[in-house]
């Protein structure tokens, strides 16, 4: 049971390019989660999925695309890298999607930096 | 809107000492409160939780009771270990939301 893994764990990319993390979890959520972790600030909510082919906008969506066609994986696209996208990237799922009782699984993350 | 505070660290610490991480809250209604561990090099892990004024929560030596009166969460542990060194965050999630909201994390070091 590998939980929640991410791909990749390091990447490096020039203002401009684009690329895709990928999310994949093997515990049959429903709920899945992308996230950013900047030093000082804590963990923000960058895109969310209530479940397979759905999307929605967490507090800092700009700059980022995300699709869930399959139940079990979550994309997070960047079309445009920025450096101020340079951040360490979470991905996290839960079996329903209420934070308030229900448990967020995270996975490893992926440290990004665009030069 | 909600938000969460957390001590700045990093807090140092001998083995065996007493650990506090300070963590305050503002939240409309009654939030569910969390604390997460970061190891090195992983992902956030739920440590603890606290779903209603006066829980306590508790796991591997670690407490928080949920103080609505001084909404507070401080994280305490009687002995800690050079094994709990890692980044510990306070998180809430509001009475009918999905969504957690972290503290900026505080870093534990706990020396031999």
């Amino acid at each position: 049971n590998a939980g929640v893994t991410q791909t990749p764990k390091f990447r490096v990319l020039k203002t401009g390019q684009s690329m895709t993390l990928l999310c994949a979890q093997d515990m049959n959520h429903e709920y899945m989660y992308w996230y950013r972790q900047d030093p000082g600030m804590g963990l923000r909510l960058i895109h969310y999925s209530v479940g397979e082919g759905t999307t929605a906008k967490g507090e800092v969506p700009d700059g980022y695309n995300v699709s869930r066609l399959k139940k079990q994986n979550f994309l997070l696209g960047l079309e445009s890298a920025a450096p101020s996208q340079t951040s360490v990237y979470f991905c996290a799922s839960s079996l329903q999607g209420g934070g308030r009782t229900d448990t967020q699984y995270f996975g490893p993350g992926t440290r990004l930096t665009v030069l | 809107g909600d938000s969460v505070t957390q001590m700045e660290g990093p807090v140092t610490l001998s083995e065996e000492a007493f650990l506090t991480i300070n963590c305050t809250y503002t939240a409309t209604g009654y939030p569910s409160l969390f604390w997460y561990v970061q190891y090195p090099g992983e992902g956030l892990q739920l440590l603890l939780k606290a779903t209603k004024a006066d829980d306590k929560g508790s796991n591997k030596g670690f407490e928080a009771t949920y103080r609505k009166e001084t909404t507070s969460f401080h994280l305490e542990k009687g002995s800690v270990q050079v094994s709990d060194s890692a980044v510990y965050f306070c998180a809430l999630s509001g009475d009918s939301s999905y969504k957690l909201i972290f503290g900026s994390g505080t870093r534990l070091l706990v020396r031999p």
